[in-house]
C-alpha cells in the first residue's frame, strides 16, 4: 500500500555520470514535485509537474530535468553529475484542488 | 521570494514535558502544514490549518494558525521519545502555488 515511492534509496556514483532517479505514486494525484534536501535539512523546491504543466526553479541547474512518462510517474534525470549534487532528494505529490504534499522516503545520492 | 523563519532551530527536552515551536512570515500566507521528518525518511504530514485562527489537533499534537495570517504554531503535549525527529513548517503564500518551507525545528526528547 505505498503511497510515494523512489528508487533507488541510496545512489553513489562518480562526477561526470549521468543518472535517473524514479519516482511512483498510487493515490491518483495530478501534481508531483521534487525537492532538494542540503546536509543543513533545508528543503527546495526543483520543479513541480502535472499533466499541463512544468514549473521549474529558476536556480536549478539545467543538468537535472524531470521526466514523465504518465500521470503516477515522475523521473529525475541529472547529466553530468557534481560534487554539489549529492543530497537526499524527495518526490512528493499533490492531489487536485489541494496544497498537502505527500512525500516519498527519499533518495540519497553521494557524487564522489 | 517568501521566507518562513521557523524557531527554534533546535530543542532539547525531558520526556514529558511539552513543546512549543513556531513559524513567522513577514507575507500573508493562506495555507499552513506542520511536517515532521524521522531520520532517513520523507516528511510526513501532521496538520494542515486553512483558516486564520484555525486550530488543529492530531492525538498529542495542536497547531494553531495565526489570526494576522503571518504566523502559525505547534505544540506537542507530553512528549515521548518517538517525539525525535525534526518538525518542519510550510505555507502557501498568498498568490502562490508552491509552498514554502521552513528551515526546520530539531527535537531531542531527554529519556
Amino acid at each position: 500500500d505505498t503511497a510515494v515511492s523512489q528508487t533507488p534509496k541510496y545512489l553513489v556514483t562518480q562526477m561526470g555520470n549521468d543518472k535517473s532517479i524514479k519516482c511512483e505514486q498510487n493515490l491518483g494525484h495530478d501534481t508531483m514535485y521534487w525537492y532538494k534536501q542540503d546536509s543543513k535539512k533545508f528543503l527546495k523546491i526543483m520543479f513541480s509537474y502535472n499533466n499541463k504543466e512544468l514549473i521549474i526553479n529558476e536556480t536549478v541547474p539545467n543538468r537535472f530535468s524531470p521526466k514523465s512518462p504518465d500521470k503516477a510517474h515522475l523521473n529525475l534525470h541529472i547529466n553530468s553529475l557534481e560534487l554539489g549534487d549529492s543530497a537526499v532528494y524527495f518526490c512528493a505529490s499533490t492531489p487536485s484542488g489541494r496544497y498537502e504534499q505527500y512525500f516519498g522516503p527519499g533518495t540519497r545520492l553521494t557524487v564522489t | 521570494g517568501q521566507q518562513l523563519n521557523q524557531s527554534p532551530q533546535s530543542m532539547f527536552i525531558q520526556e514529558g514535558e511539552d513543546v512549543s515551536m513556531n513559524c513567522t512570515s513577514s507575507s500573508i500566507f493562506n495555507t499552513w502544514l506542520w511536517y515532521k521528518q524521522d531520520p532517513g525518511e520523507g516528511p510526513v504530514l501532521l496538520i494542515a490549518l486553512y483558516k486564520a485562527g484555525e486550530l488543529t489537533s492530531n492525538g498529542r499534537l495542536t497547531a494553531q494558525f495565526g489570526i494576522t495570517r503571518k504566523d502559525s504554531f505547534l505544540n506537542i503535549s507530553a512528549s515521548i521519545p518517538s517525539d525525535v525527529g525534526i518538525y518542519f513548517c510550510a505555507g502557501l503564500g498568498a498568490g502562490s502555488y508552491q509552498l514554502t518551507f521552513g528551515k526546520g525545528t530539531k527535537l531531542s526528547v531527554i529519556p
